[in-house]
């Protein structure tokens, strides 16, 4: 399997701009999480999907931020308007689903690493 | 809720020494704990998971960890350190719900020749 996939891997955009990060999840897992990670704050989890419903969004920071799994192939976290203290990296990460059963693993991409000046 | 402590942000060894990476974690049922682990400019990797059965849990690269429940701790070892274990290190615990995981603030590793 090709593994969670993220594009793009890195990008440099202006203050105001809208940032679009895009994830690819595994095939078959069915729960997908948007995690962000900072020198100052570690990492955070923004949101999770479970069957492309979003399920928790409160580690969403602000309006500016928001998220889509239009399907079960492909995610999205939108920023609008980008703000220097966006800068992070971004890790998309897919799961088979239910854990308490079967103790799965969390898969992570490689992460997009934004950058706002 | 569940929530890790990774005692140290940095810790530094030399090559061929005993690493020990801490984690102690709360959780109000019997937590479901993992360690991950991030090379530079890289996503996280599953090293090891503790999930019920044997509290001595063995993962990739060498790497083991034991639950101790009386501790409320997960710490991280391996008899002797690699160059290739620079990285940095991150305890989880899974949530109630089991869905999501919550991460501790990390350890980076340093290994001196």
């Amino acid at each position: 399997d090709a593994g969670v996939i993220q594009s793009p891997r890195h990008e440099v955009t202006e203050m105001g701009q809208e940032v679009t990060l895009r994830c690819k999840p595994i095939s078959g897992h069915n729960s997908l999480f948007w995690y962000r990670q900072t020198m100052m704050r570690g990492l955070e989890l923004l949101i999770y999907f479970n069957n492309n419903v979003p399920i928790d969004d409160s580690g969403m920071p602000e309006d500016r931020f928001s998220a889509k799994m239009p399907n079960a192939s492909f995610s999205t976290l939108k920023i609008q308007p980008s703000e220097p203290r966006d800068s992070a990296v971004y890790f998309c990460a897919s799961s088979p689903g239910s854990w308490f059963s079967s103790g799965n693993t969390i898969y992570f991409g490689e992460g997009s690493w934004l950058t706002v000046v | 809720a569940q929530s890790v402590t990774q005692l140290g942000s940095h810790v530094s060894v030399s090559e061929g020494a005993l690493v020990l990476l801490r984690c102690n974690y709360s959780s109000s049922v019997p937590p479901y704990l993992f360690w991950y682990v991030q090379y530079p400019n890289q996503g996280l990797q599953l090293l090891l998971k503790y999930t019920t059965g044997a509290t001595l849990v063995k993962g990739i690269n060498g790497f083991e960890a034991e639950f101790k429940k009386s501790e409320t701790s997960f710490h991280l070892t391996k008899p002797s350190a690699h160059m290739s274990d620079a990285a940095e290190y991150f305890c989880a615990v899974l949530n109630n719900a089991g869905n999501m995981l919550t991460f501790g603030g990390g350890t980076r590793l340093m290994v001196k020749p």
